[in-house]
C-alpha cells in the first residue's frame, strides 16, 4: 500500500465547476505539499502546510492532520487548471524531519469548455 | 525567483552509452535531488545531496549515480544506460530544513533505445 494515496486518478469537470482532490497518507508528517504540472512542463509548488487552511486565488487546500487527509479545492474551474495535481508528504522522524518527499501518483484534471 | 535548469528537455541514448543528466540551480540551495517520474508510479527519489561531495541514496539507485563538485551543480550519471531507464527526469531543489519547499526543473524525459 503507497503511504501516499490520492484520489479520483482522473478527473473531467467541466468549466466553472468545483473541484476536490484528495490526499491521504499513512505516515506522520511535518508538512504536505500540492504540486501542479502542467503537460511537458515542470513541476510548480502551489502549497506547503502543516495545519488548517491556505488559500491562493481560485486555490484552496486544507489538512486534517488528526485523520491524515487533506483536500485541494479550485473554484470556477477553467481549461487553464488542466494539470496534473500531486500531493507530496515530508515525513517527520523522532527529534526532526527528513528533507525528502514522499509523492502521490497524482490526479490528472481536465477542464472542458 | 529561483530557477532550476537542466541540461536537455528531450535526449535519446542507445543501450549501453554512459549518460549525463546536469541540473543548475542559482539560489544558493544547499539540497538537490534527482527524481524519475514513471505512469502509475510517480516520482521517485533516485539520489539527493546535501551539500558539495556529500551524496545519499534515495529508494531507487540501482544504475545510477551521481556527482555534486560545485554547490549549483547536481549531475546524474547512467553508467550504463538500459531501456529501463527510459523516463522523465526531474532535478529539484531546496534550502536546508524540513520547512522549505523544492524547487523543480523542466525535466529531462530521456529515451534508450
Amino acid at each position: 500500500k503507497n503511504e501516499v494515496e490520492q484520489s479520483p486518478q482522473n478527473l473531467t469537470a467541466q468549466e466553472g465547476e468545483f473541484i476536490t482532490i484528495n490526499c491521504s497518507y499513512s505516515v506522520g508528517i511535518s508538512a504536505l505539499h500540492w504540486l501542479q504540472q502542467h503537460p511537458g512542463g515542470g513541476i510548480v509548488s502551489l502549497f506547503m502546510l502543516s495545519s488548517g487552511k491556505k488559500k491562493h486565488g481560485r486555490l484552496i487546500a486544507t489538512i486534517n492532520i488528526q485523520e491524515k487527509h487533506s483536500s485541494l479545492h479550485i473554484t470556477a474551474s477553467h481549461p487553464r487548471d488542466s494539470a496534473v495535481y500531486i500531493c507530496a508528504v515530508r515525513q517527520r522522524w523522532y527529534g526532526g524531519a527528513t528533507n525528502k518527499l514522499i509523492f502521490g501518483t497524482g490526479t490528472l484534471l481536465a477542464v472542458q469548455p | 525567483d529561483v530557477k532550476v535548469t537542466q541540461s536537455s528537455r528531450y535526449l535519446v541514448k542507445r543501450t549501453g552509452e554512459k549518460v549525463f543528466l546536469e541540473c543548475v540551480q542559482d539560489m544558493d540551495h544547499e539540497n538537490m535531488f534527482w527524481y524519475r517520474q514513471d505512469p502509475g508510479l510517480g516520482l521517485r527519489l533516485i539520489y539527493f545531496s546535501y551539500d558539495v561531495k556529500m551524496k545519499e541514496k534515495g529508494d531507487i539507485p540501482e544504475g545510477y549515480s551521481v556527482s555534486r563538485e560545485k554547490k549549483e551543480r547536481f549531475s546524474l550519471i547512467l553508467e550504463s544506460a538500459s531501456t529501463n531507464q527510459t523516463s522523465m527526469y526531474l532535478c529539484a531543489s531546496s534550502l536546508c530544513g524540513h520547512t522549505y519547499e523544492q524547487y523543480f526543473g523542466p525535466g529531462t524525459r530521456l529515451t534508450v533505445t
